[in-house]
């Protein structure tokens, strides 16, 4: 069965450090994802990417956040200057259909800000 | 502004009982709602979808009932095994925003053998 794979599973970085955050999505699909859950709370929206480009982003996603599909493969987010309260797990998604519908997400990434 | 919230954070039943897990939403604009399974240390998991047309959709051994008058969602687990315990999320997409899901806080199913 297809699935969105992350990695890593687990990046510990210092406070100021750029991440980069890699997905590699279900590959028919179109439509692309990143979400975040702080530990013990919901998952929340950041970004989704259609057609090369931004489509939507939360009030999260600010300037320190970006997002690139540099190849058919690949979806990265990247956090520029990583804060305390970026430590999350990130899930990557992905979808062949508008809406999120039937959104598979990945097994995440749990970055960890020191 | 949108949220969407559920009843009850905790439930705990028996092997083979059937379990109910509750969510209500706020914002009128959703025609598009899902219940998603997460394990713990993996990623949500699809279970089942419903559009604002409908007010019932059935799977296997899972049933979402869309109550829109009161914006009210459950998922009914018919059945249910240890398998099944894990945290369920509801979410709701629509209105303005096609391209993203707002999930609920989540509730902890926990299924005694």
């Amino acid at each position: 069965e297809p699935e969105v794979t992350q990695t890593p599973s687990h990046q510990v970085t210092q406070m100021g450090q750029e991440v980069i955050l890699r997905c590699v999505p279900i590959s028919n699909h179109l439509y692309f994802y990143w979400y975040r859950q702080i530990l013990g709370q919901k998952v929340e929206f950041l970004v989704s990417f259609y057609n090369n480009e931004i489509s939507e982003k939360s009030e999260i996603f600010d300037d320190q956040f970006s997002v690139e599909r540099p190849d058919g493969s690949n979806f990265t987010l990247k956090i520029r200057s990583t804060k305390l309260e970026d430590s999350a797990m990130y899930f990557c998604a992905s979808g062949d259909r508008v809406g999120g519908t039937e959104a598979f997400f990945g097994q995440g990434t749990r970055l960890t800000v020191v | 502004g949108e949220s969407v919230g559920l009843h009850l954070p905790t439930l705990s039943v028996q092997e083979g009982d059937n379990s109910i897990i509750n969510c209500a939403y706020s914002n009128s604009a959703s025609d598009y709602f899902i219940w998603y399974k997460q394990e713990s240390g993996k990623g949500p998991q699809f279970i089942i979808d419903i559009r604002s047309n409908m007010d019932k959709r059935q799977g296997q051994r899972v049933t979402v009932l869309l109550n829109k008058t009161v914006k009210h969602l459950s998922l009914q687990i018919a059945a249910t095994q240890p398998g099944d315990s894990a945290v369920y999320f509801c979410a709701e997409a629509g209105g303005t925003s096609y391209g993203k899901l707002t999930f609920g806080q989540g509730t902890i199913l926990t299924v005694h053998p």
